[in-house]
């Protein structure tokens, strides 16, 4: 079974922080990762991904990718209190369609 | 991208009911899925297609079956349904340009 596993927080940062959130897998052959913003009572929405060691930026976001240390996390800057949500790390095993997910990790932003 | 349509918010049924899910997209990708979202355990799948009347079963296929007779559409099916069904249901079409995944609005499916 491959799996992902993440921070179980909750996390909680004030206003304009740094947020750090970090995922670790279990199939080295992974290709392809995700991360989803999910707002209570919402289904997940897209925020990044990332395909490629190293960090990878999109405004406030960035991602960042360590294949040999099987290793992925999502930074979020200037941390605004809309940021808050519960954040999904998904990632595409080798060989295989499917994402698999982890737990998620739920963050809140205090004003 | 892709628009992935869920045709109930909200569905209440009984305990041994049969019950259909159904997800449509509005492009012609090949890859659908079904998850179901539950608290403490996450998102699993349910099944998935990679194209018509495709299927292969994900890590949770008991009680359930699908349908893909058309590119667009991929139904889930409850057989009998139980309260251990009772759970937030995703839709999800992968796209294949950019990889990404895109969830429809999902079913939020309770049994009594």
């Amino acid at each position: 079974q491959k799996e992902v596993e993440q921070n179980s927080g909750p996390l909680s940062v004030p206003e304009g922080a740094i947020a750090s959130l970090n995922c670790t897998y279990s199939d080295r052959v992974s290709q392809s990762f995700f991360w989803y913003r999910q707002y209570s009572g919402k289904s997940p929405e897209l925020i990044m991904s990332i395909y490629s060691n190293g960090d990878k930026e999109d405004g406030r976001f960035t991602a960042q990718l360590n294949k040999a240390s099987q290793y992925v996390s999502l930074l979020i800057r200037d941390s605004q209190p809309s940021d808050s949500a519960t954040y999904l790390c998904a990632v595409n095993p080798g060989g295989s369609e499917k994402l698999v997910f982890g737990k998620g990790t739920k963050l809140t932003v205090n004003p | 991208d892709v628009k992935v349509t869920q045709s109930s918010r909200y569905l209440v049924k009984r305990t041994g009911e049969k019950v259909f899910l159904e997800c449509v997209q509005d492009m012609d990708h090949e890859n659908m899925f079904w998850y179901r979202q539950d608290p403490g355990l996450g998102l699993r799948l349910i099944y998935f297609s990679y194209d018509v009347k495709m299927k292969e079963k994900g890590d949770i296929p008991e009680g359930y079956s699908v349908s893909r007779e058309k590119k667009e559409r991929f139904s889930l099916i409850l057989e009998s349904a139980s309260t251990n069904q009772t759970s937030m249901y995703l839709c999800v079409v992968r796209e294949p340009v950019d990889y990404g995944y895109t969830f429809g609005s999902g079913t939020r499916l309770t049994v009594v």
